[in-house]
């Protein structure tokens, strides 16, 4: 079964608009949460999230880990055309360097 | 920089034949991996290396072989590509440590 799932698979949104992405994992010793955001090509790191409740925060993008509910947010505020792209979560686990991806949510911003 | 570089870009074959996805990368980072994303499935680990010699199974390693004999170079072989390998391939890597992954730009493999 799946080990980290991402919801919404699918959201479209007007500039401007605050939205928030969920991922919640169920693994084995968790170590670590990460997020990245893939537009056309290579999926590029935005955040790791280690310990529960510590918000890590980009201008406008923050995200924020809870480890008792085993589950973590993306926040984009002010929304923007060039935040449109398929933003995923992985979770590593254990001692190994592994990474399992959920299916990404599909983010596309309207002007 | 050149950080995570795959090659080539985009690649048809026919059932049946072999060939090799390069990746390299120039941070000297020992953990490296192969992906594979496909529409709907999110990217899953084919074969990963924790360092130069040493390689291992992810979770779709059926039908690919890899070798590490360098710390730079993870080449990707595809044995007998097969239509079910139709696909885009990213190659990643990090200094180990639990550091995040760095991407390459990915190779997309279609085969008829």
């Amino acid at each position: 079964e799946d080990k980290v799932v991402q919801s919404p698979l699918s959201l479209v949104v007007h500039e401007g608009d605050t939205v928030t992405l969920n991922c919640s994992y169920e693994v084995t010793n968790f170590r670590s949460l990460l997020w990245y955001k893939q537009e056309k090509k290579a999926p590029t790191f935005l955040f790791m999230l280690t310990s529960s409740g510590i918000e890590k925060k980009s201008g406008r993008l923050s995200s924020i880990l809870d480890k008792k509910e085993l589950f973590s947010i993306l926040n984009i505020t002010a929304t923007q055309t060039g935040d449109s792209a398929v933003y995923l979560c992985a979770v590593g686990w254990g001692g190994s360097e592994k990474l399992v991806f959920g299916k990404g949510t599909k983010l596309t911003v309207n002007p | 920089n050149a950080g995570v570089t795959q090659t080539p870009k985009f690649q048809v074959l026919k059932t049946g034949q072999s060939m090799t996805l390069q990746c390299a990368q120039d941070m000297n980072h020992e953990y490296m991996s192969w992906y594979r994303q496909d529409p709907g499935m999110g990217l899953r680990l084919i074969h990963y290396s924790v360092g130069a010699g040493i390689t291992d199974q992810g979770e779709v390693p059926n039908g690919y072989n890899v070798s590490r004999s360098t710390t730079e170079d993870f080449p990707l072989r595809l044995l007998s590509a097969a239509p079910s390998q139709t696909s885009v391939y990213f190659c990643a890597s990090s200094p180990g440590g639990a550091q995040p992954q760095h991407f390459g730009d990915g190779t997309r493999l279609s085969i008829l």
